[in-house]
């Protein structure tokens, strides 16, 4: 069974780089076809696609976010991470990692439980 | 950019009851779109995937209609358990969601 779990920082400062990392047990991240994925929640809202990363290294972005996401993947260490730059208080949010198994259209079948990061000085 | 709308964006309803949600893709998505369920404090779960395709576990009660611009996720008995925010999705874009309450 495939988990997946959050890890980082819960607050950071306005202006700042915001930092997570996804750590996946229950596979390998660098087998299959799969995109690892990070979406967020701001409190009382709507998904949010941030970006993900392919089992190749390939990226794809929110082009909203674009300028200022970066997702990289640590096969050795069976992780993802996000960092998002330049942080401000709309970036305050519950953030998820999720796997996409297949195609770029197939569905994020695993989520992780979600992180809150809060962005204030 | 494709949009997702749902409507309606909140449902009251009681236990029993036969529920439908639609979402509105803003340009043909074929049948490429997921339906998530997601309880307060909780990771959104995948409930169905290709339009129509129950995911493992999932109760017989959730099914998923539709291809092209417009899809429909029904419930056909309200269970308690069934009370939260319905989503739905193609690739990187959600629907705004709906909050099924109880009536």
């Amino acid at each position: 069974q495939v988990q997946l779990q959050e890890s980082g920082p819960g607050l950071v400062k306005p202006s700042q780089t915001l930092s997570l990392t996804c750590t996946v047990s229950g596979g390998s991240i660098s087998s299959g076809s799969y995109y690892w994925s990070w979406i967020r929640q701001p409190a009382g809202k709507g998904l949010e696609w941030i970006g993900r990363i392919y089992t190749s290294g390939s990226t794809n972005y929110n082009p909203s976010l674009k300028s200022r996401v970066t997702i990289s993947v640590d096969t050795s260490k069976n992780q993802f991470s996000l960092k998002l730059s330049s942080v401000t208080a709309a970036d305050t949010a519950v953030y998820y990692c999720a796997r996409v198994q297949g195609g770029g259209l197939a569905p994020f079948d695993y989520w992780g439980q979600g992180t809150l990061v809060t962005v204030s000085s | 950019d494709i949009q997702l709308t749902q409507s309606p964006s909140f449902l009251s309803a009681s236990v029993g009851d036969r529920v439908t949600i639609t979402c509105r893709a803003s340009q043909g998505i074929s049948s490429y779109l997921a339906w998530y369920q997601q309880k307060p404090g909780k990771a959104p779960k995948l409930l169905i995937y290709a339009a129509s395709t129950l995911q493992s576990g999932v109760p017989s009660r959730f099914s998923g209609s539709g291809s092209g611009t417009e899809f429909t996720l029904t419930i056909s008995s309200l269970q308690p358990e069934d009370f939260a925010t319905y989503y739905c999705q193609h690739a990187g874009t959600f629907g705004q969601g709906t909050k099924v309450e109880i009536k």
